[in-house]
């Protein structure tokens, strides 16, 4: 399944389908992205980055490709498990003095035993 | 514990009431941040300290809210004659250490459970 992000979407896959989420980020100086996992009532977990200088990154069971020029993001995950249910932010490092995470709205992604 | 811890997980206040959110980050961490966050949206940046002192702070919506961290360890946010528009969950996050401009990204953040305020 696939989805696109800044208003928060919801994604609903079933288990052992490859998900994609995608997002659209602010600035195009930016130049370090992150994607985060939030599960209800926790803190934000770090999933996979990538700098501007790449297009393409992968980890395990997740890849993160990097468009600048239509500055686009996706996370793919491989083989969605139901622990992978949880809402997915990418955010931006903006740039300038003091450098900070611009974050994104946000998708919901709900996996289907 | 070895990740950051925020008290109390959730605190329920009346409009006008003064509050005081605690975080303790990860041991060792030198940049310490807060954010904001509402239902289903992402987290919205408050202040971030490197060290003791506030590095950045624009992101603290007016002069009700205000934090320290006078150890370069523990960190309070505190909000003053709250509004029901300051219900939200706030969080907060550690990490090794938060680099200038043109050098290297910052290092991973690792983000607490956050406390849930409730403004009635």
């Amino acid at each position: 399944g696939e989805s696109v992000g800044l208003h928060l979407p919801t994604l609903s896959v079933q288990e052992g389908d490859n998900s994609i989420i995608n997002c659209a980020y602010s600035n195009s100086a930016s130049d370090y992205f992150i994607w985060y996992k939030q599960e209800s009532g926790k803190g934000p977990q770090f999933i996979i980055d990538i700098r501007s200088n790449m297009d393409k990154r992968q980890g395990q069971r997740v890849t993160v490709l990097l468009n600048k020029t239509v500055k686009h993001l996706s996370l793919q995950i491989a083989a969605t498990q139901p622990g992978d249910s949880a809402v997915y932010f990418c955010a931006e490092w903006a740039p300038g003095n003091n450098r900070k995470l611009i974050w994104g709205l946000g998708t919901s992604l709900a996996v289907n035993p | 514990g070895a990740g950051v811890s925020q008290t109390p997980s959730n605190k329920v206040t009346e409009k006008g009431k003064y509050v005081e959110l605690r975080c303790d980050p990860i041991s060792g961490h030198t940049a310490l941040y807060w954010y904001r966050q509402s239902l289903g949206q992402g987290p919205e940046f408050l202040i971030y300290f490197q060290g003791t002192g506030a590095a950045d702070d624009s992101g603290l919506p007016n002069d009700r809210f205000f934090a320290v961290r006078p150890e370069g360890s523990v960190s309070t946010l505190k909000i003053q004659r709250t509004e029901r528009g300051d219900s939200a969950v706030y969080l907060c996050a550690s990490s090794l250490r938060m680099t200038g401009p043109r050098g290297q990204v910052g290092n991973e953040q690792f983000f607490g459970p956050g406390t849930r305020l409730t403004v009635l």
